[in-house]
């Protein structure tokens, strides 16, 4: 069974420009997630998605960030335009449902490094 | 702002000794999940702890949440090469947010040397 996937799995862009990051769940997961690392930072929440809807995006720091997921299948995570700060590991991980103990299944991750 | 302090931030012993990983907060979490991950790869569940007190072994790897659930420890036995890694705590928070709105420590970068 394939594992979380990711793409692209590194990016360089220049201030200013649109990236576009997508994550494919595992097969059947309803939940998707959202989580990013800047260098020197803790893993930070972005957001989740139960099926097409956003459950939960408390965790997206601005209007730059657009995430979705149409059809309730994969989705992308959109940086317009970018920012140095944006600079980080972006991670998309997902699970069956969303109770207490249930796995969350990280893919490998985006590097996206904005110059 | 609910913060996940792990200690120590990195770890180099020799293959055979045993260690102590520590997460601690001042917030209450309603479960604790340790995870590891290695280069270039995202982070791996573990285990999840949710009882207050609660200890579990996976192997050589024993976890224990605090019984106030603001604390969490992972202990090694017998450190082997392959245990080397970077060891991350999450937590979901008592009040509020989905199971996926985990509060990550900065993790603990283990090195174990043959």
């Amino acid at each position: 069974e394939a594992g979380v996937t990711q793409f692209p799995s590194h990016s360089v862009i220049e201030k200013g420009q649109t990236v576009t990051l997508r994550c494919d769940p595992i097969s059947g997961h309803d939940n998707l997630y959202w989580y990013r690392r800047v260098m020197g930072k803790e893993i930070k929440f972005l957001l989740h998605f139960v099926k097409e809807s956003k459950q939960d995006e408390s965790g997206m720091p601005n209007n730059r960030f657009l995430a979705e997921r149409t059809g309730g299948t994969y989705s992308t995570l959109k940086v317009q335009p970018a920012e140095l700060e944006d600079s980080g590991v972006y991670f998309c991980a997902s699970s069956q449902d969303g109770l207490v103990g249930n796995t969350i299944y990280f893919g490998e991750g985006s590097w996206l490094t904005v110059v | 702002t609910q913060l996940l302090e792990q200690s120590p931030q990195f770890l180099s012993i020799q293959e055979g000794e045993n260690l102590t990983v520590y997460c601690n907060s001042s917030s209450v979490f309603s479960s604790l999940q340790w995870y590891r991950q290695e280069p270039g790869e995202g982070p791996v569940l573990l285990v999840t702890v949710v009882t207050g007190g609660e200890v579990k072994k996976l192997k050589r790897l024993t976890f224990q949440f605090g019984d106030a659930r603001k604390d969490s420890s992972l202990h090694i036995t017998a450190a082997q090469p392959g245990d080397t890694g970077l060891y991350l705590c999450a937590g979901v928070a008592f009040y509020g947010g989905s199971q996926g709105n985990l509060i990550f420590g900065k993790g603990t970068k283990l090195s174990v040397k043959p």
